[in-house]
């Protein structure tokens, strides 16, 4: 069975800091998909990243970056110069090649002070 | 706007009732998938429908059901309501039937069993 973990409950940092956000996927598949959603306090889910197993390249969009590592089955994903408007909770969720649905980790909570 | 819509917003309603949340999804996507948000459990995939049928099954309650109509638009019914099911139920929406297809989610509807 697949397991996703995201050890990090909270993380608190000032504008402008660096905030890079943990996730462990493990999993018997060889093939699957990666996803990193966010949900303000508004409550919706966002879509932010999909990245596939098969693909070890880091990815830099805006002040977005992601680092998956498949040797570790981890897939960081990083803020850069946070803001504000970044307070949210993040969630990993990979599928696997073949399933239907996105198992969610247990979300971590950013909040960034001004 | 991730233009998927459910309708209440909010639902507060009494132990042993019956709702129904409705759901629309993006234009053109023919999967349709059910996620239930507590705090105790986070967020947990119910079912999915993909152009009218029932694809996947998650941890759905058998108090629970849900449909897919020719229309696309699905419900989601939840009878003989305890204190536990108080939530926020999400729909998604996507192109295709797989879960490696980004998924697009809807603004929630919070209900509350008193």
């Amino acid at each position: 069975a697949q397991k996703v973990t995201q050890a990090q409950t909270e993380i608190s940092v000032v504008e402008k800091e660096d905030v890079t956000l943990d996730c462990v996927y493990e999993t018997r598949d060889t093939t699957y998909y990666l996803f990193w959603y966010k949900q303000p306090p508004s409550g919706e889910l966002v879509f932010l990243i999909r990245r596939n197993s098969f693909d070890e390249q880091n990815e830099i969009s805006g002040r977005y970056s992601w680092n998956f590592q498949k040797s570790t089955s981890s897939f960081n994903f990083t803020i850069t110069a946070s803001q504000v408007v970044d307070s949210a909770v993040y969630f990993c969720a990979p599928p696997a090649f073949n399933d239907y649905k996105l198992s969610f980790g247990a979300g971590t909570t950013v909040t960034v002070r001004a | 706007d991730s233009g998927v819509t459910q309708t209440p917003k909010h639902l507060i309603t009494a132990t042993g009732q019956r709702v129904t949340l409705r759901c629309s999804p993006r234009s053109g996507d023919l999967s349709v998938y059910w996620y239930q948000q507590s705090l105790d459990q986070g967020l947990q995939f119910l079912i999915q429908y993909y152009n009218g049928e029932e694809r996947a099954k998650g941890n759905i309650l058998e108090r629970f059901s849900a449909q897919q109509f020719p229309d696309l638009h699905s419900e989601l019914n939840l009878s003989s309501l305890e204190l536990g099911d108080s939530a926020l139920y999400f729909c998604a929406s996507s192109g295709d039937r797989e879960a490696y297809n980004e998924q697009f989610f809807g603004p929630g509807t919070r209900l509350t069993v008193l």
